[in-house]
């Protein structure tokens, strides 16, 4: 099992918000990275560090961290953002990377 | 638009060697890490491990036995070998780019990813 752990799956309902979690007791110390992946793609980043979302990534969304918990948070879902996410962090030793399980998102 | 693209044999026996080479377009490699993340069918990503341009690799504890990734700058290319495969290693095979910009594993560019199936 992985050291970042995420729901299996979660649904919303389009134009509503949606918030994907990744829990691990690395995320205390380490930023969390999110990724988007689409059926038969690669996966695209979303999201990383403090604050930083690459060009190309639509404002909706967003990320946030208390504690172990870090969140993905899209405001607004649209239909085009159906799609596994992952997260990514260092695990407990800090020096390796690890992925969380991943979450599919429906939406509604 | 750095853009990679990862070759190599689709099909490997148990037993046998993988391996793959990932050939980096558009950008030098100089300052970035080079990493190898791998997909089972239907199932999460797993990172393999990276090396800095300069050679200094980190690598999955879990494959850490059986793993070596090594870059050629004049090429543009690093390259994933992964011995003593097995029908677990079955994956498809992501090459990407790592930032190295936070603490978190930010990979920029992916390449399109290649299967690699173990069989006899």
């Amino acid at each position: 099992s992985s050291e970042l752990t995420q729901d299996p799956a979660v649904s919303v309902a389009l134009g509503q918000t949606v918030r994907i979690t990744c829990q691990g007791d690395s995320l205390r110390t380490y930023y969390t990275t999110w990724y988007q992946q689409k059926p038969g793609q690669a996966p695209v980043l979303v999201f990383y560090g403090r604050n930083n979302r690459p060009s190309g990534i639509p404002d909706r969304f967003s990320g946030s961290s208390s504690g172990n918990t870090a969140s993905l948070t899209i405001t607004g879902a649209q239909a085009e953002d159906e799609a596994d996410y992952f997260c990514n962090s260092r695990d407990s030793s800090g020096i390796h990377l690890v992925f969380g399980g991943g979450t599919k998102l429906t939406v509604l | 638009q750095v853009q990679l693209q990862e070759s190599g044999p689709g099909l490997v026996k148990p037993s046998e060697t993988l391996s793959l080479t990932c050939t980096v377009s558009g950008g030098s490699m100089s300052t970035y890490y080079w990493s190898w993340i791998r997909q089972s069918p239907g199932k999460g990503l797993e990172w393999i491990g990276y090396i800095f341009y300069s050679g200094t690799t980190n690598y999955n504890p879990s494959l850490k036995s059986r793993v070596t990734i090594s870059v050629d700058t004049s090429r543009n290319q690093f390259s994933l070998k992964l011995t003593s495969v097995t029908a677990a290693d079955t994956a498809v095979y992501y090459c990407a780019r790592l930032m190295g910009s936070s603490s978190g594993g930010d990979f920029d560019y992916w390449g399109q990813g290649t299967l690699v199936t173990v069989s006899s």
